[in-house]
């Protein structure tokens, strides 16, 4: 059983830009949920996609997008990047919606907006 | 809205020693609560978990027990390790729309 990757590793920006980061779940679950962690603070939940469609959102502005394809693999895209964009982006995939659900997170996604 | 509180680090404790990190919720209705734990430049890796009251999540030594009296998770263990200096997130899932996560406390644990 693999677990979830994300890519590329580390990203530098250049503030304007577009990016996209990419995640792949653990096999078996179907909810991807994509998060941004700022330097020495805790993960902020950017949204949720269950079976493709967005389940929930976080206090994150529309230039923040995101797919869930029929593998449940996902993508985030930021467009027009800003200086605080500046974080670890981690993807945690679960078994399914729901508290009892544990979700499993990625190494993350270092991006750099200069 | 859902929040979660934690206490602040850094906290730096002797190896052996006893510890505590406390976390407090304000959340509506039931929900799940979760330590996950983030070595250096890694992502997060869960550390226990509780879905009901009462309930006392454990793993590796670490205790925590799901308090709605007093709408808090404290993380315990009896005996902490070098292995154990790390950054330690209070977090609660309520019925899967949305994972708030606490600030943070760094754990550092001297030889």
């Amino acid at each position: 059983e693999t677990g979830v990757t994300q890519s590329p590793t580390h990203l530098i920006k250049t503030r304007g830009q577009q990016v996209t980061l990419r995640c792949s779940s653990q096999s078996g679950h179907n909810t991807v949920s994509w998060y941004q962690q700022a330097l020495g603070q805790g993960p902020q939940f950017i949204f949720q996609y269950y079976r493709e469609e967005e389940n929930g959102r976080g206090n994150f502005p529309p230039r923040f997008s995101g797919l869930q394809f029929p593998n449940y693999s996902s993508e985030l895209n930021v467009n027009a990047l800003e200086l605080d964009d500046s974080a670890l982006y981690l993807c945690a995939s679960s078994l399914s919606l729901g508290g009892t659900y544990e979700q499993y997170f990625g190494p993350g996604t270092r991006l750099t907006v200069t | 809205g859902n929040s979660v509180t934690q206490m602040e680090g850094p906290v730096t404790l002797s190896e052996e020693a006893f510890l505590t990190i406390n976390c407090t919720y304000t959340a509506t209705g039931y929900p799940s609560l979760f330590w996950y734990v983030q070595y250096p430049g890694e992502g997060l890796q869960l550390l226990l978990k509780a879905t009901k009251a009462d309930d006392k999540g454990s793993n590796k030594g670490f205790e925590a027990t799901y308090r709605k009296e007093t709408t808090s998770f404290h993380l315990e263990k009896g005996s902490v390790q070098v292995s154990d200096s790390a950054v330690y997130f209070c977090a609660l899932d309520n019925y899967g729309q949305n994972f708030v996560f606490g600030p943070g406390t760094r754990l550092s644990v001297l030889p």
